[in-house]
């Protein structure tokens, strides 16, 4: 099985500041990763697709990079409406989610 | 609009069953695979099942296989996930998810609001 290790589990950042979460996988899962944000009490949304690919809707300042195992997630300029936990996805084999970031503002 | 909506959640006692419904409006129920991910109270999110456009193909969580068996009609636009022998640990909200495209790709576009399942005797 394809193990996703996410760090950090939280963080808390300042309005304005640039966030970034990684992923890193225990093996390759080329480009089959996905970023998605769940707000307190709400369903997931799908964010980034395809490591870097904004999914449509989704604001610009988040953005997704990385290749073979390691992966990271920014906000560029971070929002008090951006307070959620974030999980990565990889689908190289069968779904499985990160253990996900809880992002609060400081 | 687009939309997904999962009931037929519940308490139930260990060893019980329980079928959830999600029922699709808005795009072309048949054309997608769909999928059943789930989350436990403060935990994160466990992918469950997947169904292919025409119900042919499914696959399951090591976690739910021979328990759970997921289902769909086309015709009503419906999904179904029907859940025997029931554990403790298969206490979670429950989400129905369209996959993104109408070739598979494991990436979820469009989620229900999820069905509490609890599992406690």
């Amino acid at each position: 099985d394809i193990q996703m290790t996410q760090s950090p589990s939280s963080l808390s950042a300042s309005v304005g500041d640039r966030v970034t979460i990684t992923c890193q996988a225990n093996q390759d899962i080329n480009y089959h990763l996905n970023w998605y944000q769940q707000k307190p009490g709400r369903a997931p949304r799908l964010l980034i697709y395809d490591v870097s690919d904004l999914e449509t809707g989704a604001p610009s300042r988040f953005s997704g990079s990385g290749s073979g195992t390691d992966f990271s997630f920014t906000i560029s300029s971070l929002q008090p409406e951006d307070v959620a936990t974030y999980y990565c996805q990889q689908y190289e084999t069968l779904p499985h989610f990160g253990q996900g970031t809880k992002v609060e503002i400081k | 609009q687009v939309q997904l909506v999962e009931s037929g959640g519940g308490l139930v006692k260990p060893g019980g069953s329980l079928r959830l419904s999600c029922v699709a409006s808005g795009f072309t129920f048949s054309d997608y695979y769909m999928t059943w991910i789930r989350q436990a109270p403060g935990k994160g999110l466990e992918w469950v099942s997947y169904i292919s456009a025409n119900g042919n193909y499914t696959k399951y969580a090591d976690s739910v296989k021979g328990r759970f068996t997921i289902s769909r009609d086309n015709a009503k636009n419906s999904l179904f996930l029907q859940m025997n022998s029931l554990r403790v640990e298969d206490t979670a909200v429950y989400y129905c998810a369209r996959d993104a495209t109408t070739v598979r790709s494991d990436s979820f576009d469009i989620w229900g609001q999820g069905t509490m399942v609890t599992v406690s005797s």
